[in-house]
């Protein structure tokens, strides 16, 4: 098992440019998520996903889109990026485990907007 | 906003020596969860606790869900350099899906 992959590792945009930032996961996870983390701040929930078609917003959601049609992908879309967006996005899955959930971490990719 | 407090921040200290973090809300947790963090990489998930009161061991670290499950702490025995690293704990509340993290404690345990 690969676990969670991210892509890419680094990435510098321009204000105002789009991208997507890939995840992936072989775990048949149902449950997807993607944070954001900055720091002081600690990791802030962007997006999830319960399942294929269903998603739902986090804590800080503005300027992101997310869409799941499988069970192994979870793409982030930055529709038009802000230096607001400088961040180390992570994304995880999770199954129930002993009561609660284990999750685990993809490497992160490191976003920077000029 | 629901907020998870950690504390100390920072912490430096010697090997060999003891130490411990603690999380705290004001929120009721279902559950708590403790990751440790290095440098370029994902939170690696160490624990999790459901019960209120609950212990759970893993070597030399313990950590404890308060009775009223709103805080939590985790306590290193003998700590090595090896332990260096953030360490966050993430709580869920009851239904919604989503785990809030602590800002977190950067901990150096020097040789």
């Amino acid at each position: 098992n690969a676990g969670v992959t991210q892509t890419p590792k680094f990435q510098v945009l321009k204000t105002g440019q789009s991208m997507t930032l890939q995840c992936a996961q072989d775990m048949n996870h149902e449950y997807m998520s993607w944070y954001r983390q900055d720091p002081g701040m600690g990791l802030r929930l962007i997006h999830y996903s319960v399942g294929a078609g269903i998603t739902d917003q986090g804590e800080v959601p503005n300027g992101y889109n997310v869409s799941r049609s499988t069970t192994e992908d979870f793409p982030l879309r930055l529709l038009s990026a802000a230096p607001s967006q400088t961040s180390v996005y992570f994304c995880a899955s999770r199954f129930p485990a002993g009561g609660g959930y284990e999750q685990y971490f993809g490497p992160g990719t490191r976003l920077t907007v000029t | 906003t629901q907020l998870l407090e950690q504390s100390p921040q920072f912490l430096s200290i010697q090997e060999g020596e003891n130490l411990t973090v603690y999380c705290n809300s004001s929120s009721v947790f279902s559950s708590l969860q403790w990751y440790r963090q290095e440098p370029g990489e994902g939170p690696v998930l160490l624990v999790t606790v459901v019960t209120g009161g609950e212990v759970k061991k893993l070597k030399r670290l313990t950590f404890q869900f308060g009775d009223a499950r709103k805080d939590s702490s985790l306590h290193i025995t003998a700590a090595q350099p090896g332990d260096t690293g953030l360490y966050l704990c993430a709580g869920e509340t009851s239904g919604t899906y989503k785990y809030i993290f602590g800002t977190g404690t950067r901990l150096k345990v020097l040789a």
